[in-house]
């Protein structure tokens, strides 16, 4: 079975600077995706950047990064300018390939991320 | 902004109810889910769909049960509510492009 592990229960970062968070996984799997979801308090969870485990290249979303290490089966997650904004929970998400079943997402136990001024 | 809908956001109500828990979603998706969260934990999958007339359940054991009846309607319901229950439940859909899971917003749900 998969598994997810963010070892960062909790993680502050001061505005303007930059925050990495962790997460490896464990997979017997070679076709894969990997995910991070921000949960605001009391707010829809939203998809923050997607990783498929075939594309060597890092994926990038504006002041989002990810430094993907398919042999460590390390996935973490960098904030740059940090804004008070980004104050959230993180969930570190695991998903198999297209196997034409149902796209089930195995979760971490999230990081919450504090922004101070 | 996904167009997935959750009611109710919040819900406080006594041991032995039957309540329903609703997720509608605009998009056309075939694939929804249900998760469970406690406070400050992981989601944990207790059902999901392929699409209509499809249920599967899920990771976590739930004596909850859903329906698939319509495209966009995936409600949960609990026959009998119990303090045990008390959870957050998070209902999800994917594309089929790239089965990404976008999420409501969420139902608390308190058992008294």
């Amino acid at each position: 079975a998969q598994t997810v592990t963010q070892s960062q229960p909790e993680m502050s970062v001061q505005e303007a600077e930059t925050v990495t968070l962790s997460c490896t996984y464990d997979t017997s799997e070679s076709d894969y995706y990997l995910f991070w979801y921000k949960q605001p308090p009391s707010r829809q969870m939203i998809l923050v950047i997607r990783q498929e485990a075939y594309k060597q290249q890092n994926a990038t979303e504006n002041r989002f990064s990810v430094n993907f290490q398919k042999a460590a089966k390390s996935f973490s997650l960098k904030i740059s300018d940090s804004q008070l904004g980004d104050a959230a929970m993180y969930f570190c998400a695991y998903r198999r390939g297209n196997t034409g079943t149902a796209s089930k997402l195995t979760f971490g136990t999230g990081t919450r991320l504090q922004v101070t001024l | 902004e996904a167009d997935i809908y959750q009611t109710p956001r919040y819900l406080v109500i006594g041991t032995g109810k039957k309540i329903t828990l609703e997720c509608s979603q605009t998009m056309g998706h075939d694939k929804m889910y249900w998760y469970q969260q406690d406070p400050g934990m992981e989601l944990h999958l207790i059902h999901y769909s392929y699409g209509v007339n499809s249920t599967e359940k899920g990771d976590l054991s739930s004596e909850s049960t859903v329906s698939r009846i319509r495209t966009e309607h995936f409600p949960l319901t609990l026959e009998s509510a119990r303090p045990s229950h008390t959870s957050q439940y998070l209902c999800a859909s994917s594309d089929r492009a790239k089965n990404i899971q976008y999420f409501g917003a969420g139902t608390r749900l308190s058992v008294l």
